[in-house]
């Protein structure tokens, strides 16, 4: 599976917008680009995915670089529920159904 | 969606023992998961558990040490074996939902091995 790289850590602010950014150099034309996130103590959930368009949902948005080398998490206004470790993870179309997590990305929201 | 619930949620053993854990959900799905999240990392996968078959591990996990049962289309379960004290972990089940790109995951099962 390709890799992705995401900061360690970022910090938002209640109520503001906040992009979380996911580099993957290395992506093939047939991976999805899926966001998973996981809030304190709770299995993971899923957030969002895509392939080459942007995506909105109603938890988040997705902006794909157009050379798919990169992708943001969009949250439009941050909650202190969003507060978790968000993962960027690639997953070949039409391959396993099986995640490959890496080290994910922690976010905290400031009241 | 699929609602999944894991038992026990949490135990403490002792080393040599061995622990089943239960995934439970609440349809029927073809391929369920379980993973490793040990303490402040990220998730690592045991194997993929499909129903009349045997489950598919991952390098560096063998069947002798994780042993899973998936009997029917609902409920798989992992015994971990001969536990020391690095199987201190978040287990956890998951499956794929109906429209493949999504996976639902359970609470997990916090273990700790004394």
């Amino acid at each position: 599976d390709a890799k992705t790289t995401q900061p360690n850590s970022m910090e938002s602010n209640e109520e503001e917008p906040v992009h979380l950014p996911c580099n993957h150099s290395t992506i093939s034309g047939t991976d999805y680009i899926h966001w998973y996130r996981q809030l304190p103590s709770q299995g993971p959930e899923y957030v969002i995915h895509g392939l080459t368009s942007n995506v909105n949902n109603r938890m988040a948005s997705l902006a794909i670089a157009e050379d798919r080398k990169s992708s943001t998490l969009i949250l439009h206004r941050a909650t202190l529920r969003d507060a978790a470790v968000y993962y960027c993870i690639l997953r070949l179309q039409g391959g396993s159904e099986k995640l490959v997590f890496g080290k994910g990305m922690k976010l905290t929201v400031n009241p | 969606s699929a609602v999944i619930s894991q038992k026990p949620s949490r135990d403490i053993c002792q080393r040599g023992t061995s622990l089943t854990i239960q995934c439970q959900v609440d349809s029927q799905v073809t391929m369920m998961f379980w993973y490793r999240q040990q303490p402040g990392q990220s998730l690592t996968l045991i194997a993929t558990a499909n129903q009349g078959s045997e489950a598919t591990y991952e390098s560096g996990f063998v069947i002798d040490k994780f042993p899973i049962s998936r009997p029917n289309l609902t409920f798989s379960t992992l015994t971990v074996s001969n536990m020391s004290p690095e199987d201190s972990s978040i287990y956890l089940c998951s499956v794929a939902g109906r429209q493949l790109y999504e996976q639902y995951f359970g609470p997990g099962t916090r273990l700790t091995v004394t």
